[in-house]
């Protein structure tokens, strides 16, 4: 079965220098969260989208902006790096419907040095 | 702020042994759900249990929920090497009827030894 699809898998980035993570959500899934996890930390939840359109925020810095396309992937921008945004990023896709899981993708390493 | 707390932090076990991870959380729910993730790895979905239910099976996963005391357990039976990983539950807080940002435990470091 399709799973998400997170690009690129690894980053490494130099501080104050610009990221774009990408996530491909599964296919029929119209709902896609960001999660950042840190070093030993668990995950916190950042931004979702529902339809194209944001549906909740949390925790995420005014330098991350994000978005969900026509074709309902979705793009983490982050710019002015710090040395802290060093972590995991994880996109969730849900379907539609009264299911509540969230389907993983495998993460994207960011290394900010 | 924390959601979820979990208990034990790490937890280390022999093989064929049962594994029992605790959870608390502090707000009302929709859903309760389990993840597993190994070192540095994705989250892996394990289980899924909603506030009206209490006792949920899956495989060798047995997931109970208590909403009057906020808390749910996660058993892990006859455990294998290969369940080694980190152990998270998340909530789902939303009444809205469709998924929601889950807010996760801060996880149990179960480690399965031969």
């Amino acid at each position: 079965a399709a799973g998400v699809i997170q690009s690129p898998r690894h980053l490494i980035k130099e501080k104050r220098e610009t990221a774009t993570l990408k996530c491909y959500p599964i296919p029929r899934h119209d709902t896609v969260y960001w999660y950042q996890q840190g070093p030993g930390q668990d995950p916190q939840f950042l931004i979702s989208f529902y339809e194209k359109m944001q549906s909740d925020k949390g925790s995420i810095p005014d330098r991350f902006s994000a978005q969900q396309f026509s074709d309902y992937h979705s793009e983490l921008n982050m710019s002015s790096l710090e040395l802290g945004d060093s972590a995991l990023y994880f996109c969730a896709s849900s379907p539609e419907g009264d299911t509540y899981e969230q389907y993983f993708g495998p993460g994207t390493r960011l290394t900010v040095t | 702020s924390q959601q979820g707390e979990e208990d034990p932090q790490a937890l280390s076990i022999q093989e064929g042994e049962n594994a029992t991870m605790n959870c608390s959380y502090k707000t009302s729910i929709n859903n309760l759900q389990w993840y597993r993730q190994n070192s540095g790895r994705g989250l892996v979905h394990l289980i899924l249990i909603r506030s009206n239910e209490r006792e949920k099976h899956s495989g060798r996963l047995r997931v109970t929920l208590d909403t009057s005391k906020k808390s749910s357990s996660l058993l892990i039976t006859a455990s294998r090497a290969a369940d080694t990983a980190s152990y998270f539950c998340a909530t789902d807080a939303q009444n809205t009827g469709t998924a929601s940002k889950l807010t996760f435990g801060t996880g149990t470091r179960l480690q399965v030894t031969l």
